[in-house]
């Protein structure tokens, strides 16, 4: 039982450039989420998935897209990487909505 | 007015001692209360919930619930070097949509 796993670990993508985080659990969990943290600014909701075919916009949603893939699955995508996006990156998820357990987070940075 | 508001601390507290840290939150409708320890470098980890006034206990844990001051705080007792972390509040409520909405976090420092 891995709970929740993310990958990559680390990035560094240059301005304009696309990629797609990878999150899975194995928990059978219906909720799941993807935050960003910068310092000084918590953590911070970008979007999150209630239930399997189901995707709603969270705080910071600009500049990102996500997909539910599956019950277990859920990617963050990033078109057009630009430098204000470098941070830490935590997927999270739930039975619902409450008790969230998050990944051990993707770090990316954006030159 | 920040919806969950911690003291970034840091607090420092001798080791054995009690650490106390406070969170309040703005949405009367808050639900549901959650204590996540986060080491630097980590994820952070859930270490208690609490869904009622008073106090719940885990261990060394304690947390407390006020809703009517909208307050919720944990106490750490006989605390350890390994308690040396930034703990975040976090709260859910309807006005969230049953979300959590997650404070700036506490750094506390346990000195041997």
């Amino acid at each position: 039982n891995a709970g929740v796993t993310q990958t990559p670990k680390f990035q560094v993508l240059k301005t304009g450039q696309s990629m797609t985080l990878q999150c899975a659990q194995d928990m059978n969990h219906n909720s799941m989420y993807w935050y960003r943290q910068d310092p000084g600014m918590g953590l911070r909701l970008i979007y999150y998935s209630a239930s399997e075919g189901t995707t709603d916009k969270g705080e910071v949603p600009n500049g990102y897209n996500v997909s539910r893939l599956n019950k277990r699955e859920f990617s963050l995508r990033l078109e057009s990487a630009a430098p204000s996006q470098t941070s830490v990156y935590f997927c999270a998820s739930s039975v619902v909505g409450d008790e969230q357990y998050f990944g051990p987070g993707t770090r990316l940075t954006v030159t | 007015q920040k919806e969950v508001e911690q003291n970034s601390g840091p607090l420092s507290v001798p080791e054995g001692a009690i650490a106390s840290l406070n969170c309040t939150y703005s949405d009367r409708g808050s639900q549901s209360f959650f204590w996540y320890r986060q080491y630097s470098g980590k994820s952070p980890e859930l270490i208690m919930f609490i869904y009622s006034n008073g106090d719940k206990e885990d261990g060394r844990f304690t947390a407390q619930l006020n809703k009517a001051s909208q307050y919720v705080s944990l106490l750490i007792r006989d605390s350890q070097p390994s308690d040396s972390a930034t703990y975040l509040c976090a709260v859910s409520g309807e006005a969230a949509g049953n979300k959590l909405t997650f404070g700036g976090g506490t750094r506390v420092l346990v000195k041997p």
